[in-house]
């Protein structure tokens, strides 16, 4: 099945820099990559997702890359806010498979002020 | 638009006890998932349905674990008897037909197993 590999475990940068998280996934089939935020005590948010005849999505403060000949997608997070402080994973599914997420193990951000 | 309703958001039982929990996902969402978050890990899907039928149960410890969603609406994941390493978050998930690949989640039940 899908594995998904997430780096760094933790990160911590200063307001207003850059933060970015890697992942790699090994099912070449794979055709959907979310990213999901979680606070303390509440569920996971969608906050970008990207299909795979897409290399790069932008909303505002985020973006995220997907290179599918190398199968690695990443989260980029531009000057960030203490309130962008949460847990980020991402994820992978593919459409023949019922869509179902299987997930990194997480990146704890911690924004200093 | 409410979302996917989860409860009971905490519970605390022994080991070798039994318990329940329930979910109701987006109004007209066709597939459900349940996944299990243990603390500092990413969720792993333990099983998933399309309406009232399962499509995926392939890590759901079937020994002690099980779940139904018997009118293809709300569902219920039931553990029997439970283990200390049961301890988790227990994450209900929806996806609506129309909506594409998008995953909701609710907020999940946190359990404590003593």
């Amino acid at each position: 099945g899908e594995n998904v590999e997430q780096h760094p475990s933790t990160l911590s940068v200063q307001e207003g820099d850059s933060a970015v998280i890697k992942c790699t996934y090994s099912d070449s089939a794979s055709n959907y990559f979310p990213w999901y935020k979680q606070e303390l005590g509440k569920r996971p948010q969608l906050i970008i997702d990207i299909r795979s005849n897409v290399g790069e999505k932008k909303d505002q403060r985020i973006a995220v890359t997907l290179n599918k000949t190398a199968k690695h997608f990443s989260l980029h997070i531009t000057e960030t806010q203490p309130e962008d402080s949460a847990v980020y994973f991402c994820a992978a599914s593919k459409s023949t498979a019922g869509n179902k997420l299987t997930f990194g193990g997480g990146t704890r951000v911690l924004v200093k002020p | 638009e409410a979302g996917v309703a989860q409860s009971p958001r905490y519970k605390i039982i022994e080991k070798r006890q039994s318990v329940a929990f329930w979910c109701n996902p987006i109004s007209g969402h066709a597939t459900l998932y349940w996944y299990q978050q243990i603390l500092g890990q990413g969720p792993k899907l333990l099983i998933q349905f399309q309406n009232n039928g399962v499509v995926d149960d392939s890590q759901l410890p079937k020994d002690r674990f099980s779940a139904e969603r018997l009118k293809g609406v709300d569902s219920t994941l039931k553990i029997q008897p439970a283990k200390l390493e049961d301890s988790a978050v227990y994450l209900c998930a929806s996806r609506g037909t129309g909506g594409g690949e998008k995953l909701f989640f609710g907020s999940g039940t946190q359990l404590s197993v003593l």
